[in-house]
């Protein structure tokens, strides 16, 4: 099962910043979060991962908050691209590492 | 850098009938993963591969779903006989390692329509 909780969607007006929220409070200490989308038709795409420290490439920033029971995933400017269900994940450390995905959130940003 | 590749991109069978799906991952990525996802849900694993060994199979229906990864590189995916609730999208991905702090890629995928 899913270790995460997203809400089921969210809106955001095109050239805002897109906050999207994930509750992972049952995380072990060396487990990462991984984000993932999926726009239409197509298979997921990674955006960005992290453990403790907040980490930020060139799609996203990741804010993971001290305890580690939640993490915020921030798109600076979203734009009508960005279109998409976003999956929060804790990648399990039982011995496979596999990717469990659960029902994401579905980001709809708006003209 | 190629991405994962899938095929055929998309399949419709009658019921009972057999089909296979093929998956050829990133250049030098041991760790091969097969995702079935429903309409309207999230990925779930079916298998992952270590080089060209089963991992986890776990969520596999064995009594209908086969894979193999013969020679490390390239994987197929097989459902016989094929029911209505298998209509799905077969996602393939790949990477470089299982380990915990590599990312997967995903292929396009494979639309499969069981009549």
């Amino acid at each position: 099962d899913a270790k995460t909780t997203q809400p089921p969607s969210m809106d955001c007006a095109e050239g805002r910043a897109a906050n999207l929220p994930c509750n992972h409070s049952t995380i072990s200490g060396n487990e990462y979060v991984y984000w993932y989308r999926q726009i239409h038709s197509q298979g997921p795409q990674y955006i960005i991962h992290g453990l403790k420290n907040n980490e930020t490439n060139e799609m996203a920033s990741l804010i993971i908050t001290e305890d580690r029971k939640s993490s915020t995933l921030i798109l600076p400017h979203a734009t009508l691209r960005d279109t998409a269900v976003y999956y929060c994940i804790v990648r399990g450390t039982s011995g496979t590492y596999k990717y469990i995905f659960g029902t994401g959130t579905r980001l709809k940003v708006l003209a | 850098e190629a991405g994962v590749a899938q095929s055929p991109r998309y399949k419709i069978i009658e019921k009972r009938q057999s089909v296979a799906f093929w998956c050829n991952p990133i250049s030098g990525h041991a760790t091969l993963y097969w995702y079935q996802q429903i309409l309207g849900q999230g990925p779930k694993l079916l298998i992952q591969f270590q080089n060209n060994g089963v991992v986890d199979d776990s969520q596999l229906p064995k009594d209908r779903f086969s894979a193999e990864r013969l020679k490390g590189v390239d994987s197929t995916l097989k459902i016989q006989p094929a029911k209505l609730e298998d209509s799905a999208v077969y996602l393939c991905a790949s990477s470089q390692s299982w380990r915990k702090n590599t990312e997967a890629f995903f292929g396009q995928g494979t639309r499969l329509t069981v009549v």
